[in-house]
Parts: structure tokens; C-alpha cells; sequence
């Protein structure tokens, strides 16, 4: 199974910064698939991105995703309190799925 | 739109089994793969499998092997997941989860999920 591991835990930033948010997993994830997703307290995960890169629904162009191969990033711009939240990156290049441990964002 | 209703939530004691359903409407049933994800409380998410509504066609995270168990009704457009042997780290919120449109993988569409308690 491959492992996805997120860093850092916890990442807290004022209002107006960037975040970058790292995930690496344990093999290469197939085709790049990866997904990186958004939970508030109390709410349902969000998509926010898939195949690595590319932006879900109505989500809005400060969310952006990069990386490839082992070594994914999830780049926040324009931080506002309402991005507080946990954030899990997600593959689903190999048959068994796998989630990372999250990160929890704090503006 | 799509959506997909849960069934309530569920108390169950340890070594029982458990069934939830996820109903799905808004959209064509069986064109689209239904993922499990849990999540126990405080903790991060799990993916626990999937399935193709069309039947056959399933998949879970090695822990579960042999222990969850995903069927389908497509007359009434309902997925069902089973798991049995329950312990008191099956305690958790699950959610079911439909494929995106294009990227199939990624989790689009999910329910509010089902609490489920295990405790004597």
C-alpha cells in the first residue's frame, strides 16, 4: 500500500500569506493521481484538486497543485480566516487508495 | 444535483456487524464508482473501499480484507456496506463518496455520513 505522509502537522500563518503544504508518498503514485482535499470542523470533505494539478468545481485559483511521481505540494495563496481547516492529500493510482495523516491550517 | 443520503446512525456491540446504506440520486447510478471512507473521532480520513454499483466490481484497504463487504440495489439506486467482527476502533463517522466526473479516484460527491458506536 502506498503511504502518504503530509508535513507539517500544524502550519499557522496570518492572513494574507501563502501556505505550502507537502505530501510524499512511500512509491511512485500511478499516473499522478492525487487528490487534495478540504475539512472544516463539523463538515464533509471538499475536493479541492485532482490528478495533482488540476482545480475541482468551483474551486476558487488560490488553491493550486504541483508535484509529481512521490512529491506533491498544495500551494494556498491570499490566506483568510476561513481557510482554517484540515487538509488531506489523497492517491488513487494503485487499486488500494490511500489517505496522508492531514494538515491543519490555522490563520 | 447529486446527492447521496445515509442511513442513521448505529450502536453495535463488539463482534456484531454492521450494514449502512448510501442512496443515491441526481445522477445516472451505475455509471459511477461509490467509495467507503471513515473516519474515526478526532482522527483523519480512511479509505475503506469501493464499488461499482453495476456490481462485480470491488475494492477495500488491506485492514478490511475479509471483514467488509459492498453490495448494490440498482432498483432502488442504494450501495450497501457491511462490516463485520466489529471492534471498538470501528468507531467512526462513514462516508460514502461518488467518484468525480472525469477523475475517477477522486471523491467528488459525499454524504453527511453515519456514526457508527461500537460499545458494550
Amino acid at each position: 500500500e502506498v503511504v502518504l505522509t503530509q508535513s507539517p502537522g500544524t502550519l499557522s500563518l496570518s492572513p494574507g500569506e501563502s501556505a505550502t503544504l507537502s505530501c510524499k508518498a512511500s512509491q511512485r503514485v500511478g499516473s499522478n493521481y492525487l487528490a487534495w482535499y478540504q475539512q472544516k470542523p463539523g463538515q464533509t470533505p471538499r475536493l479541492l484538486i485532482y490528478g495533482a494539478s488540476s482545480r475541482a468545481t468551483g474551486i476558487p485559483d488560490k488553491f493550486s497543485g504541483s508535484g509529481s511521481g512521490t512529491d506533491f505540494i498544495l500551494t494556498i495563496d491570499r490566506l483568510e480566516p476561513e481557510d482554517s481547516a484540515l487538509y488531506y492529500c489523497q492517491q488513487y493510482g494503485s487499486s488500494m487508495y490511500t489517505f496522508g495523516q492531514g494538515t491543519k491550517l490555522e490563520i | 444535483q447529486v446527492q447521496l443520503v445515509q442511513s442513521g446512525a448505529e450502536v453495535k456491540q463488539p463482534g456484531a456487524s454492521v450494514k449502512i446504506s448510501c442512496k443515491a440520486s441526481g445522477y445516472t447510478f451505475t455509471s459511477f464508482y461509490l467509495h467507503w471512507v471513515r473516519q474515526s473521532p478526532g482522527q483523519g480520513l480512511e479509505w475503506v473501499g469501493l464499488m461499482s454499483p453495476r456490481g462485480g466490481i470491488t475494492s477495500n484497504a488491506q485492514k478490511f480484507e475479509g471483514r467488509v463487504f459492498f453490495t448494490s440495489d440498482t432498483s432502488t439506486n442504494t450501495v450497501y456496506m457491511e462490516l463485520t467482527r466489529l471492534t471498538s476502533d470501528d468507531t467512526a463517522i462513514y462516508y460514502c463518496a461518488r467518484d468525480h466526473a472525469v477523475a475517477a479516484g477522486a471523491c467528488e460527491h459525499w454524504g453527511l455520513g453515519t456514526l457508527v458506536t461500537v460499545s458494550s
